[in-house]
This record gives C-alpha cells, structure tokens and sequence, in this order.
C-alpha cells in the first residue's frame, strides 16, 4: 500500500540555525499538508498546500516557515531560525483530490521527524 | 468546522469488540466524521469516514445517528496492537475553506489480553 514518507526520522540541531524536513507524498496526491505535535500535546495544523501554493495556514505557520514542492514528488517544511519551542514531532500529510463540491478524501500521514532544538 | 466530544480513556478486552462514542452535536450537513488513530509516537492512521450512512471496512465500522449528532467506532476484534489514542474529528464540506484536520485530545483506548 502507498505510503507518506518522511526524512530524517529524527533531526537535532542547534537553535538559531535552519532545518529542512522532507516529506515524499503519496504520488497521486494532490494536496499536502504538515502538522506538528509538541510531546504530550495534540496534534496541530500548520499548513496546506495545494496547486503549488499555501491554502490555508495556521497562526503557528509565521514567516519563519515556509513550503516548497520543489519537485514532482518532495514537500518540504523550512524552518529559517529554529527556537527551542520549535522541538516537536512534525508530520506530512497527503490526499488525493477533492471530488464534486464536498471534501472527503481523507489524509494519509507519515510516520514524523522528530525535530529537536539545542 | 464543528466540535467533538470523546471520553478521555477506555480499556477493552482482547478479542472483544470496542465501541468507542463521539458526539458531535453541531455538525452540519456537509460535515463528514473521520476517525483516525495514533499508536504511540506514530503518524496518525486513517481508520474510516462517512457523511450518514454507517461505513464499514476492514479495520472498524462506523455507525452515525440519524440525526447525525453522534457516532460510534467499531473495532470488531480488538487486539493488543489496538492500543492508540482514537480521534473523532469533523471536517468538510461544500466551499470549505482548506481541508486542515483539528485534533483534539481523542479516547486513549488500552486493550488488556
């Protein structure tokens, strides 16, 4: 069965530097997301991203993240100037295209980064 | 997107079946019920969704009152590799605006041989 993949499956790195983490969707996918969850906490949405632009982003998603497809098939989260509040698992997200006018596809996830800020 | 409400814990016995509720009592007619589950420090898993009508598929079932203001996961059989948190969430619908999932807490499910 296809499957989100995610790497590294876990990143240390020193606060104040930048971290990419990469996602490879599930290839007829369309729309990609990331979502992060801080130990013991729920899991958050931090951004959409479909028809390489971002449709939706939550007040955590600030101008220190951004996303890229850079190409057919990886998603990339950039974190510019990490903070040690930034250490959290971060997970992607697919799902295939929305059909008719509901939204029901649901999204497959991958197993998460493991980010961790010094 | 509405607000769900799940018990915080439940155990369940090996092999028996698991009925794990939810309600949602502000839904709205677009608004589908997904269910999805984390076994510790994975991904979450997607388990099954539906919009009114009961849903079944190889891992649970899915039951939806007919006024749709709650719902029931059915794990068939439980077994020990259950063990997750199980998340009820409603997400839709026609013009929504991006498709975002929003976790809440979700039932801690624990099944004991």
């Amino acid at each position: 069965e296809p499957e989100v993949t995610q790497t590294p499956s876990h990143q240390v790195t020193q606060m104040g530097q930048e971290v990419i983490l990469r996602c490879v969707p599930i290839s007829n996918h369309l729309y990609f997301y990331w979502y992060r969850q801080i130990l013991g906490q729920k899991v958050e949405f931090l951004v959409s991203f479909y028809n390489n632009e971002i449709s939706e982003k939550s007040e955590i998603f600030d101008d220190q993240f951004s996303v890229e497809r850079p190409d057919g098939s990886n998603f990339t989260l950039k974190i510019r100037s990490t903070k040690l509040e930034d250490s959290a698992m971060y997970f992607c997200a697919s799902s295939e295209a929305e059909t008719g006018g509901d939204s029901n596809q649901p999204q497959h996830f991958g197993d998460g980064t493991r980010l961790s800020i010094l | 997107d509405a607000k769900t409400t799940q018990p915080p814990s439940m155990d369940c016995a090996e092999g028996r079946a698991a009925n794990l509720p939810c309600n949602h009592s502000t839904i709205s007619g677009n608004e589908y019920v997904y269910w999805y589950r984390q076994i510790h420090s994975q991904g979450p898993q997607y388990i099954i969704h539906g919009l009114k009508n009961n849903e079944t598929n190889e891992m649970a079932s899915l039951i939806i009152t007919e006024d749709r203001k709650s719902s029931t996961l059915i794990l068939p059989h439980a077994t020990l590799r259950d063990t997750a948190v199980y998340y009820c969430i409603v997400r839709g619908g026609f013009h929504a605006k991006g498709y975002k999932l929003s976790f809440g807490a979700g039932t801690t499910v624990t099944v004991r041989a």
